[in-house]
């Protein structure tokens, strides 16, 4: 079974620095998605970030990046010039290539961002 | 575009009781998808619909069920309420779960259930 870690409880970074979220995952399939999602107190779940696993390109949406690793099944999030709100909880999350839509996630990591 | 409706935002119900879930997905998007939060379990996968039929499911209890209409809206069904059924409820929907789709989920605001 895929399993997804997330071993960063609690975060914090000062406004307009960058700050890291780690993500390691457990799976047998060689074929799969990653995505960061992020949960603010409404509770919404906004897509950050996605990456294909046969894409050796890491993927990067404006101030979002991640750093993946396939052979260390690693898939960190990079934030850059961090804002008051990018404060949310964050989410890593796995998907089988043929699963469609089940998606299997981590235990969230809880950022904090201070002026 | 109107993203994905839950409904009703909040719900109380007492322990024994059933519950009906409501969710209706961004237009055009057929399969929709169902997620239970708790701050002890995290986010977990309960099942997944499309085009009426159950296409996944998570490992949850014979007391959780769901169905999706012909417009692809889609409801979740909980018989014999526990307290450790109280957890916020979230529907996902995508645009087409074919193969390989890349196509990502959206997410609802989910649905606040509390058993007393």
């Amino acid at each position: 079974a895929q399993t997804v870690t997330q071993s960063q409880p609690e975060m914090s970074v000062q406004e307009a620095e960058t700050v890291t979220l780690s993500c390691t995952y457990d799976t047998s399939e060689s074929d799969y998605y990653l995505f960061w999602y992020k949960q603010p107190p409404s509770r919404q779940m906004i897509l950050v970030i996605r990456q294909e696993a046969y894409k050796q390109q890491n993927a990067t949406e404006n101030r979002f990046s991640v750093n993946f690793q396939k052979a260390a099944k690693s898939f960190s999030l990079k934030i850059s010039d961090s804002q008051l709100g990018d404060a949310a909880m964050y989410f890593c999350a796995y998907r089988r290539w043929e699963d469609t839509d089940k998606l299997i996630f981590g235990t969230g990591t809880r950022l904090q961002v201070f002026p | 575009k109107a993203g994905v409706t839950q409904t009703p935002r909040y719900l109380i119900k007492t322990r024994g009781q059933q519950v009906t879930l409501s969710c209706s997905p961004i237009s055009g998007h057929r399969s929709v998808s169902w997620y239970q939060q708790t701050p002890g379990q995290g986010l977990q996968f309960l099942f997944e619909y499309f085009s009426e039929t159950q296409r996944n499911k998570g490992n949850f209890p014979g007391r959780f069920s769901g169905r999706q209409f012909s417009n692809s809206r889609s409801e979740m069904n909980v018989s014999t309420l526990e307290l450790g059924d109280s957890a916020l409820y979230l529907c996902a929907s995508s645009l087409d779960p074919g193969e390989s789709s890349n196509q990502p989920q959206h997410f609802g605001d989910g649905t606040r259930l509390s058993i007393l």
